[in-house]
């Protein structure tokens, strides 16, 4: 299987912040990579798929790069709806595969 | 607007049986890719099992293989999960959603406790 890991695990922010989370691949899974966040008690929301392109209704804040093993999620200014748990996804191989997710808390 | 609901979660013996359902509205059911996506209390994500738009192929994760099976009714609109040998790690909320590699959207979410 196909191990996703994200750091950080956890970091601190505030609003207007630049924010970047990274996921990198136990081997390469070219740009097979999707990018969720979640909030509490709700189902997960897809912000990015294909590495780089922005789900239909995303803000343009969000972005996302890389290929390969190495993956990239800016945030380029934090409101205060982004508060929440990111975690990146595989969808090379099955099984598909998540990142043990970053949360994004209030500094 | 899609919409996915899905339902029967609940609390079960290990070694039992349950059977979730997702409703699903507002796109051509028949034509996409579905999955179960679960999460245990706290804890992060994990893909389950997917099927194929006509039902024809599925996968599942290795630790429910040959204890879960994946389901399609394409003419009521429905995606089903049967769980049999319920073990206390299948504990979790049971989330259905579109799509087999990435999942676009996703339903509220029904919670498994499997407890005695």
């Amino acid at each position: 299987d196909i191990q996703m890991t994200q750091s950080p695990s956890s970091l601190s922010a505030s609003v207007g912040d630049r924010v970047t989370i990274t996921c990198r691949a136990s081997q390469s899974i070219s740009s097979y990579l999707n990018w969720y966040h979640q909030k509490p008690g709700k189902a997960p929301k897809l912000l990015i798929y294909a590495a780089s392109s922005l789900q239909s209704g995303v803000p343009s804040r969000f972005s996302g790069s890389g290929s390969g093993t190495d993956f990239t999620l800016i945030i380029s200014s934090l409101q205060a709806e982004d508060f929440a748990t990111y975690y990146c996804q595989q969808s090379y191989v099955t099984p598909r595969t998540f990142g043990q997710g970053t949360t994004v808390e209030v500094k | 607007e899609v919409q996915l609901v899905e339902s029967g979660g609940g609390l079960v013996q290990p070694g039992g049986s349950l059977r979730l359902s997702c409703a699903a509205s507002g796109f051509t059911f028949g034509s996409y890719w579905m999955s179960w996506v679960r999460q245990a209390p706290g804890k992060g994500l994990e893909w389950v099992a997917n099927i194929k738009h006509d039902g024809s192929d599925n996968y599942y994760l290795d630790s429910v293989k040959g204890r879960f099976t994946i389901s399609r009714d394409n003419t009521k609109n429905s995606l089903y999960l049967q769980m049999n040998s319920l073990r206390a790690g299948d504990t979790a909320v049971y989330y259905c959603a579109r799509g087999g590699g990435n999942f676009e959207y996703w339903g509220q979410g029904t919670l498994v406790t499997v407890s005695s």
